[in-house]
């Protein structure tokens, strides 16, 4: 089976810069995955990692290691417009059809 | 944005009776998804599609059959709703060789 820990939430200030980490307990192991969210939308993806290291786009990145089974999404010079919750989520190897397992998610609140 | 649309968008209904949710998709993908949210426990995975007519059971199937007659329609059926299954739906779409899913609007399903 595939189980994920995440934070429930984090507050933090504009500008500021925030890490949402992620590990995970799986039987094999495709790569981390990061979706956002906002209050009343749809989940849409942020980011893919399956390689050991740094992805980085814009200012989110995303970060993994497979030794340690865990990884984190860094957003960087929040804006208000981050406030949103944020799921990693991995893929089943032993699994037809691109099958994910989320986290339960973190919910980030941006303060002026 | 992904072509995926979900009806109905918002659904009350009452114990017992069944209830069907539709999935439509205009991009040609071969896998599809039903998931449910709910507070507390992020997203999680009732049914999935791999191919026309080729479905299998994620974590939360019990209560929830699903159909896949052709690529662009994926339905998901509540034989007899209970206020249990009273959630947000959120269908999801992805393709061999992505890394991500595309998730529709999703449809709030209410059970008095």
């Amino acid at each position: 089976g595939q189980s994920l820990e995440q934070p429930s939430e984090v507050t933090a200030v504009e500008g500021a810069i925030v890490q949402i980490n992620c590990t995970y307990q799986t039987s094999g192991f495709y790569g981390l995955s990061w979706y956002q969210q906002h209050d009343g939308g749809a989940p849409t993806f942020l980011s893919y990692n399956a390689l050991d290291g740094l992805e980085e786009t814009g200012r989110f990145s995303s970060f993994l290691s497979r030794s340690d089974s865990y990884g984190y999404l860094l957003l960087q010079e929040l804006q208000m417009k981050d406030s949103a919750s944020y799921f990693c989520a991995v893929r089943d190897p032993q699994a037809a059809g691109n099958k994910l397992t989320f986290g339960g998610g973190t919910r980030v609140l941006v303060k002026p | 944005d992904a072509g995926i649309t979900q009806s109905p968008r918002h659904k009350v209904t009452e114990t017992g009776t069944p209830v069907t949710l539709r999935c439509h998709q205009t991009e040609n993908h071969r896998y599809m998804y039903w998931y449910r949210q709910d507070p507390g426990h992020g997203l999680r995975l009732i049914h999935y599609s791999y191919g026309v007519k080729d479905t299998d059971k994620g974590e939360v199937s019990d209560g929830y059959s699903v159909s896949r007659s052709k690529t662009e329609d994926f339905l998901l059926t509540l034989e007899s709703a209970t206020s249990s299954q009273t959630s947000v739906y959120f269908c999801a779409i992805s393709d061999p060789g992505l890394s991500e899913q595309f998730f529709g609007p999703g449809t709030r399903l209410t059970v008095l």
